[in-house]
C-alpha cells in the first residue's frame, strides 16, 4: 500500500460543477495534512491545511476523518482557474518529512 | 507569506558537469528542507530530507553521492548534481519548512536539461 494514495483523475466537470477528492494515508500516528495545487511546471501552493474539525474556505471544504484515515477536498462552483493537479500532503513517519501523494488532476470546462 | 527563493530556473548543462541549485528561506528560519524531482506528468518524488547543520537523510533508491545536499545554515540548502546524465533532466524543487508539522513553503523550481 503506499503511503499516500490519490485517484489520480482526470476529473473532467463542468464549470460550476461540484467535485469532491480524497486521500488516503498509511500512517495512523501523522498529525499534519494538507492539500496543495500545482499547476503545470509550477512549484505547488498551499491550498488549505485541514484540521480534525473540517475547515472551508471559500468554494473550498477539507475534511479528515481519522478513523479512516482519509482526507477530502471538496470544490463546490467550480471555475476554470481551478483547472491544475490538487496534491495530499501528509507529514511522516518520524515527524519530519512529508509525503506527497500522486496528485488528481481536474479540468473544469466551459 | 513565507517566501523561498530557489535558483537558477533554468540550466542547460553538457553530460558530465556538476550543477549546484540553491534554496533559500528569505524570511523564516527553515529547520528542515526537502528536495523533490518531477518528471514531466508525474507526481514530486521527495528525494531527501536536509536539517540544518546535519547530514541528508535520502529516500530510497537516491544516491547521496550523486545528489550532494548541504544545509549549512538555516536559510541555505543546496543541491549539486554531481556528473550529470541526460537521465537527469528534471524539474527539481526544494521546499522549506519552519518546525514540525508547519505548512511547506516551496522555491520556484528548477529546469535541468542535460544534453
Amino acid at each position: 500500500r503506499k503511503e499516500v494514495e490519490q485517484d489520480p483523475g482526470p476529473f473532467n466537470v463542468p464549470e460550476g460543477a461540484t467535485v469532491a477528492f480524497n486521500c488516503t494515508y498509511s500512517n495512523s500516528a501523522s498529525q499534519s495534512f494538507f492539500w496543495y495545487r500545482q499547476d503545470c511546471r509550477k512549484e505547488p501552493k498551499l491550498l488549505m491545511s485541514v484540521y480534525s474539525s473540517g475547515n472551508e474556505d471559500g468554494r473550498f471544504t477539507a475534511q479528515l476523518n481519522r478513523a479512516s484515515q482519509y482526507i477530502s477536498l471538496l470544490i463546490r462552483d467550480s471555475k476554470l482557474s481551478d483547472s491544475a493537479t490538487y496534491l495530499c500532503v501528509v507529514n511522516g513517519w518520524n515527524n519530519n518529512d512529508m509525503r506527497f501523494g500522486a496528485g488528481t488532476r481536474l479540468t473544469v470546462k466551459p | 507569506g513565507a517566501v523561498v527563493s530557489q535558483h537558477p530556473s533554468r540550466v542547460i548543462c553538457k553530460s558530465g558537469t556538476s550543477v549546484k541549485i540553491e534554496c533559500r528561506s528569505l524570511d523564516f528560519q527553515a529547520t528542515t528542507m526537502f528536495w523533490y524531482r518531477q518528471f514531466p506528468k508525474q507526481s514530486l518524488m521527495l528525494m531527501a530530507t536536509s536539517n540544518e547543520g546535519s547530514k541528508a537523510t535520502y529516500e530510497q533508491g537516491v544516491e547521496k553521492d550523486k545528489f550532494l545536499i548541504n544545509h549549512a545554515s538555516l536559510t541555505l540548502s543546496t543541491l549539486t548534481v554531481t556528473s550529470a546524465h541526460p537521465e537527469d533532466s528534471s524539474f527539481y524543487i526544494c521546499s522549506a519548512r519552519y518546525w514540525t508539522n508547519e505548512k511547506l513553503f516551496f522555491g520556484s523550481g528548477t529546469q535541468l536539461s542535460v544534453l
